[in-house]
């Protein structure tokens, strides 16, 4: 199965870090991991993706288990416009976006 | 900064109507994809499109179709409108396996 497995939601306080959790266990050595997240009545926008090492940018960090089983999203400061829903998505076979349901963040101030 | 843009936020049609839904990028990507996404069940794969003329059927295509006429455009018909259509589509487009964009949304009502 190409889907993902997320926690269906997690919750944060302002200021603090978060650790999005993300399991594809059955990736293979070709795939990339990507993360996007979907903010209400928007399309999903793309966060951060990487394949082995670990990827930062000026949206998040990506961790990447060394047997690449899993990874994690890591927002270094919650704010209330990160409430959304994060996607953890592999590219699989012939190149589809497969999204599973996602993480809903909520962020409390 | 336009990327990807869906031709309507939001649609009315009645059951049996033949409805397009049209979606252009000004990205010169290949990829193109149409995904519905309805409450509980995230978002569905209906059709892609790696290069002009060519449609590919994704997770969920029954009741949809397709057109790639130029490389920026990506239309997704539905035939003969249902209830069950009623739902949000979403338009994307990447290149190789980088960021993907997507478009803002269309929300059809099939009434």
């Amino acid at each position: 199965d190409a889907k993902t497995t997320q926690p269906n939601s997690m919750e944060s306080n302002e200021e603090e870090p978060v650790h999005l959790p993300c399991n594809h266990s059955t990736i293979s050595g070709t795939d990339y991991i990507h993360w996007y997240r979907q903010l209400p009545s928007q399309g999903p926008e793309y966060v951060i993706h990487g394949l082995t090492s670990n990827v930062n940018n000026r949206m998040a960090s990506l961790a990447i288990a060394e047997d690449r089983k899993s990874s994690t999203l890591i927002l270094h400061r919650a704010t209330l416009r990160d409430a959304a829903v994060y996607y953890c998505i592999r590219f699989w076979n012939t190149d589809k976006l497969i999204f599973g349901t996602g993480t809903r963040l909520q962020v409390f101030p | 900064d336009v990327k990807v843009t869906q031709s309507s936020r939001y649609l009315v049609k009645r059951t049996g109507e033949k409805v397009f839904l049209e979606c252009v990028q000004d990205m010169d990507h290949e990829n193109m994809f149409w995904y519905r996404q309805d409450p509980g069940l995230g978002l569905r794969l209906i059709y892609f499109s790696y290069d002009v003329k060519m449609k590919e059927k994704g997770d969920i295509p029954e009741g949809y179709s397709v057109s790639r006429e130029k490389k920026e455009r990506f239309s997704l018909i539905l035939e003969s409108a249902s209830t069950n259509q009623t739902s949000m589509y979403l338009c994307a487009s990447w290149e190789d396996s980088t960021e993907a964009f997507f478009g803002q949304g269309t929300r059809l009502t099939v009434v």
